[in-house]
Order: structure tokens, then sequence, then C-alpha cells
């Protein structure tokens, strides 16, 4: 059974970057079936996509944070990771890594989801 | 960008009854819909896609509805488990995006 495990800084200086990573177990990340992605939420706040990633590297971001963000994978460690720069306050969050299945008429939903990490930004 | 908006924003049960949950789309999003469970502390779990299929070993109890713009989420006779927040999210257009959730509070 896949399991997806966050890891990273806790606490990220303001206008720096925001650097996770996600380790995939039970599963090889190197299919062509599934996204790799990252969503975001801030304490007692909803969910947001921030994007997703497939093993030929190939990304979709959340316009709200394409200028900001960077995802990439590492299939010999069988990890993506996520690089959010230029950080404010706005976000501090949990951030959680999760697989969707691609689809052949829509984007998708998220099957496994990581525990998440919870990322605080602040001086 | 699809608004997904949730109601009511919190829904008072007693174990034993019925909870429905409601997730409107600013546009159509077909049935390209997925429903999420999460409790306090934890990540949030795939209930049903494609707005009625039931994700793995989800029980009976928990069923989908609609298509287009309405969405429905029905909880038959709730379990001391099932209080929780509850999230729609359509993946429909890009980016997929989530409702605000509805949090089932024990009456």
């Amino acid at each position: 059974q896949v399991q997806l495990q966050e890891s990273g800084p806790g606490l990220v200086r303001p206008s720096q970057t925001l650097s996770l990573t996600c380790t995939v177990s039970g599963g090889s990340l190197n299919s062509r079936s599934y996204y790799w992605s990252w969503i975001r939420q801030p304490a007692g706040k909803g969910l947001e996509l921030i994007g997703h990633i497939q093993t030929n590297g190939n990304t979709d971001y959340n316009p709200s944070l394409e200028s900001r963000v960077t995802l990439s994978v590492d299939k010999s460690k069988n990890q993506f990771s996520l690089r959010l720069s230029s950080v404010t306050a706005a976000d501090t969050a949990v951030y959680y890594c999760a697989r969707s299945r691609i689809l052949t008429n829509s984007w998708s939903y998220m099957d496994v989801w990581g525990k998440g990490t919870t990322v605080s930004v602040s001086s | 960008e699809t608004v997904m908006t949730q109601s009511p924003a919190t829904l008072s049960v007693s174990p034993g009854e019925r909870a429905t949950v409601s997730c409107r789309a600013s546009q159509s999003v077909s049935s390209n819909l997925a429903w999420y469970q999460q409790k306090p502390g934890q990540a949030p779990r795939l209930l049903i896609y494609g707005a009625s299929t039931r994700a793995s070993g989800l029980p009976a109890r928990f069923s989908g509805s609609g298509s287009g713009t309405e969405f429905t989420l029905t909880l038959s006779s709730l379990q001391s488990e099932d209080f929780a927040v509850y999230y729609c999210q359509q993946y429909d257009d890009w980016p997929p995006t989530f409702g605000q959730g509805t949090k089932v509070e024990i009456k």
C-alpha cells in the first residue's frame, strides 16, 4: 500500500524559500498513471491545490501561486519536492503531498495523502 | 476558477440520524466531483469520486449524488466516527478547487 511522507523545515523566514520533500513508500513514483500533488491548508481553513507533477517532469501549477512555485521529481529516491519562493505569513499552513490518478477527460482527485507537515513563516 | 460553495457550514446531528451536505459549483463540473472527510489533526480521506462512486472500503452508509452544479453527500445513520469536516472538490477544470467545508458535529 502506497504511503506518502512529507519532510522539511517547520519554520521559514519571510522572503525566503520554503522547501519540502515527499517520500513515496510501498510503491513506485515512476508510474505514468499518477500525478503527484501538493496541497496546503492554513489553520482552521480550507484546502488549496498548489500544483502537481508527473514522473516525466510535466507540471501544472495553481495560477494563484505559479510565479513562486517549482515542483520537481527525483525518481532515483522515489521523492518529489516543492519549492515556494518569497514566502510571507500568508504561506503559513499545513502542507500535504498526495497522489492523483491521471484521468482521460478531466483533472483528478487525491486518493492517497501524506499526514501533512506544518510550516510557519515567521521572523 | 470554479468556486465551490458548501452548505451548511455546520450540521448538528444525533448519532443514528441522517446527515446531508450540499455542494454547489459556480459552473458545471459534469460529474467530476469528489468528497473528502477530515478529522482533527489528520489528512483528508477520499470518500467519493465521480460524484457517486465510493472509494475502496467505504461503508455503504456514505453516498453521493448530483451532476452539473448541484451535489449532495448523504451519511445515513451517523456513527461516532463520522463526526468530522467534509469537503467537496471539483476536478473538471484547472485548478481543481475545494469547498470551504461542512462540519458535522454531535447534537
